[in-house]
């Protein structure tokens, strides 16, 4: 249970193009889902929050109109980064929070997906 | 503001000895605390978490890692080290009153567990 998935597991693409993310609650509704980025032998970095029917919430320095999230449903986000750029290139991780309704009692955790390899050429 | 410090890039570790990865944090309030693993160009997979209860919380895999309020502290620890441990952990600190349960990661910590 508790199983987030991502798609695609990697993808590269010529620059100027934009890229779509799915992040997929498998077995649970995620009220909330969140979006980071990772750079080689880094931390993540929060990108920002999303809920499903509302606008997501951006973390300081992250450009919206850049990184267009979209949580249409309880068990799917899409990130989508336009008009990508070599400086694009990351890690890409998803995670989903339950709520209240958390799966085994599993409150006040993030489940997390396993990641899409963006290559911008 | 939340933080978390690991205070090292890198612990190395013979397989069989016990190994101690640190973590100290800052958040007002009680704090909820997890530790991550991660393996190579994989996601994150939950180890175990401190909320409230016990300060010695066990988890997956044999690890288990130690709340110290007085320190601000949440080391983790394993008593036997396996060559498969070897991978990249995150701590990682939430407030209790932080908005929206957002998470605040560590910049990581690789252990290297050698036969």
């Amino acid at each position: 249970g508790a199983v987030v998935s991502q798609h695609p597991s990697r993808v590269i693409c010529k620059s100027g193009t934009s890229v779509k993310i799915e992040c997929r609650s498998l077995d649970f509704q995620a009220t909330t889902m969140f979006w980071y980025r990772q750079f080689p032998k880094q931390s993540l970095m929060l990108m920002a929050t999303s809920n499903e029917g509302s606008k997501a919430t951006y973390e300081q320095g992250v450009e919206k109109d850049k990184f267009l999230i979209n949580h249409a449903s309880l068990t799917l986000s899409t990130l989508t980064v336009t008009s990508a750029h070599p400086e694009d290139s990351s890690f890409y991780i998803c995670s989903a929070f339950q709520g209240a309704r958390a799966w085994r009692g599993r409150y006040n955790e993030q489940f997390f997906g396993p990641g899409t390899r963006l290559t911008v050429l | 503001a939340q933080s978390v410090a690991q205070p090292e890039d890198q612990v190395n570790v013979a397989e069989g000895n016990p190994l101690t990865v640190k973590c100290t944090y800052s958040v007002s309030g009680n704090p909820y605390l997890f530790w991550y693993v991660q393996y190579p160009n994989r996601g994150l997979q939950f180890l175990l978490k401190y909320i409230t209860g016990d300060n010695l919380v066990k988890g997956s895999y044999g690890f288990e890692a130690e709340f110290n309020k007085s320190q601000t502290s949440f080391h983790l620890k394993k008593p036997s080290a396996l060559v498969s441990d070897s991978a990249l952990y995150f701590c990682a600190v939430r407030g209790p009153n932080t908005g929206f349960q957002k998470l605040v990661f560590g910049t990581g910590t690789r252990l290297l567990v050698s036969p």
